[in-house]
């Protein structure tokens, strides 16, 4: 069983409304959460980083927010443009680094 | 340029060849990582180099995976005698120090298409 869970493993949204996505993890110990978001056919690029004492941590459109005492995290976007359409990675360290399978956003017109 | 560089983005050989494929880092990072992404999964990590200490070579899946840093840049993974379950995209990152307790933000390169025939 995969450490990092994400949900959903796909989503399709219309341009301008919000959506959210989960991330569950069971890695212990923990040092920090990141999401990523990848481009179809790009490398990932980095959207937050968000170590044991964060709670929120926002980077424009993108709020990420993470309960290390539930051991979840969820990347929530605003106003979503056609441009958000991408994979989405979240990534646990701690000793190493595990990452999940990736949520598959696509935002419509 | 100021990213993280890879060469080739595409690579198609035969079974049985050895392949080799090259990372430039952002210049002034010390960890570098390599990362394999199959058709529709996630990021599999590989192999991870941090300044002058030996690599983390703990994610190679067989012997016949091998990478190396020279002069703790330019980074190199070799593939020898490679399988058709090698077909994927390999990725390098680089960041300014390890990153995996730091909250330190990894660069990506643009990845190179491995097909095997």
């Amino acid at each position: 069983k995969n450490q990092v869970e994400q949900s959903p493993q796909s989503l399709i949204i219309l341009e301008g409304k919000n959506c959210t996505l989960q991330c569950n993890y069971t890695v212990s110990p923990f040092s920090n959460l990141r999401w990523y978001k990848q481009d179809t056919g790009r490398g990932p690029v980095s959207l937050t980083i968000m170590t044991f004492s964060e709670n929120t941590k926002s980077n424009g459109r993108y709020t990420a927010t993470l309960d290390a005492d539930t051991k979840q995290s969820s990347l929530h976007i605003t106003a979503s443009q056609l441009s958000d359409s991408a994979s989405y990675i979240c990534v646990v360290s701690a000793n190493d680094m595990r990452f999940g399978a990736g949520t598959r956003l696509t935002v419509k017109p | 340029g100021a990213g993280v560089s890879q060469s080739p983005s595409n690579k198609v050989t035969e079974k049985g060849k050895d392949v080799e494929l090259r990372c430039d880092p952002i210049s002034g990072h010390t960890a570098l990582y390599w990362y394999r992404q199959s058709l529709g999964q996630g990021l599999e990590f590989l192999i991870y180099f941090q300044g002058n200490s030996a690599p983390d070579k703990s994610g190679l899946p067989s012997d016949r995976f091998s990478a190396e840093r020279t002069g703790g840049s330019v980074s190199t993974l070799t593939i020898q005698r490679t399988q058709q379950e090698d077909s994927a995209v390999y990725l390098c990152a680089s960041s300014l120090y390890q990153s995996w307790q730091v909250a330190d933000t990894q660069y990506f390169g643009p990845g190179t298409r491995l097909t095997v025939l």
